[in-house]
């Protein structure tokens, strides 16, 4: 079965570095997305990209973040002077669609564990 | 806004046995979609189950099923025969419909442990 991959799957980093988590979504996928879990919190929405622009971004998605889809299969989210907050894990995610207004289950990445130092 | 709030942090039952996890929501929207995804320990995110809100009937993947009671903007999971694999953190999500993807609201997680 296709999956999402995502790479590195953990990445440490000094705070005020920039970082740079890159995912490969499932190939005839349309829409692409990211997401952050803070350890021991819920998961929370930060973008989601579809026809190579963003559709819809969280408050958390602030300047500090970008998403580019910089091929046909890359897609990657920077994040630009990462602070002690941003340690968390990130996961990708992508889906097809489904009819005009619906769409198939979003499938996710195994996710990359960021941990800032 | 839409929110999903599951009021169970933690539960556990014996293997073999049956467990039902909640989850409430709140949306303005009549079109939607509702999941259940898993994350064992790994911290993988794995789909489990699916409700288009449009559906009566409710949805079931093998030994799990769920109980949609739109009305009540109800969602719970009922997992049978549970097994020592089940053991997880399961999220209950919400999805509007739209025709750009749909960002998944998630709600705050049930622990579950499944006992020898």
């Amino acid at each position: 079965e296709p999956e999402v991959t995502q790479t590195p799957s953990h990445q440490v980093t000094q705070m005020g570095q920039e970082v740079i988590l890159r995912c490969v979504p499932i190939s005839n996928h349309l829409y692409f997305y990211w997401y952050r879990q803070i350890l021991g919190q819920k998961v929370e929405f930060l973008v989601s990209f579809y026809n190579n622009e963003i559709s819809e971004k969280s408050e958390i998605f602030d300047d500090q973040f970008s998403v580019e889809r910089p091929d046909g299969s890359n897609f990657t989210l920077k994040i630009r002077s990462t602070k002690l907050e941003d340690s968390a894990m990130y996961f990708c995610a992508s889906s097809s669609p489904s009819g005009q207004f619906s769409n198939q289950p979003q499938h996710f990445g195994d996710g990359t564990r960021l941990s800032i130092l | 806004a839409q929110t999903v709030t599951q009021s169970q942090p933690e539960m556990s039952v014996q293997e073999a046995e049956t467990v039902t996890l909640s989850c409430t929501y709140d949306t303005s929207e009549n079109n939607y979609y509702l999941f259940w995804y898993k994350q064992p320990p790994s911290r993988q995110m794995i789909l489990v189950i699916r409700q288009e809100a449009y559906k009566q009937q409710n949805a079931t993947e093998n030994r799990f099923s769920v109980n949609f009671q739109k009305a009540a903007k109800s969602f719970s999971l009922k997992i049978s025969d549970s097994q020592l694999g089940d053991t997880a953190m399961y999220f209950c999500a919400f999805m509007k419909l739209n025709n750009q993807g749909g960002k998944l609201i998630f709600g705050q997680g049930t622990e579950l442990s499944v006992k020898p």
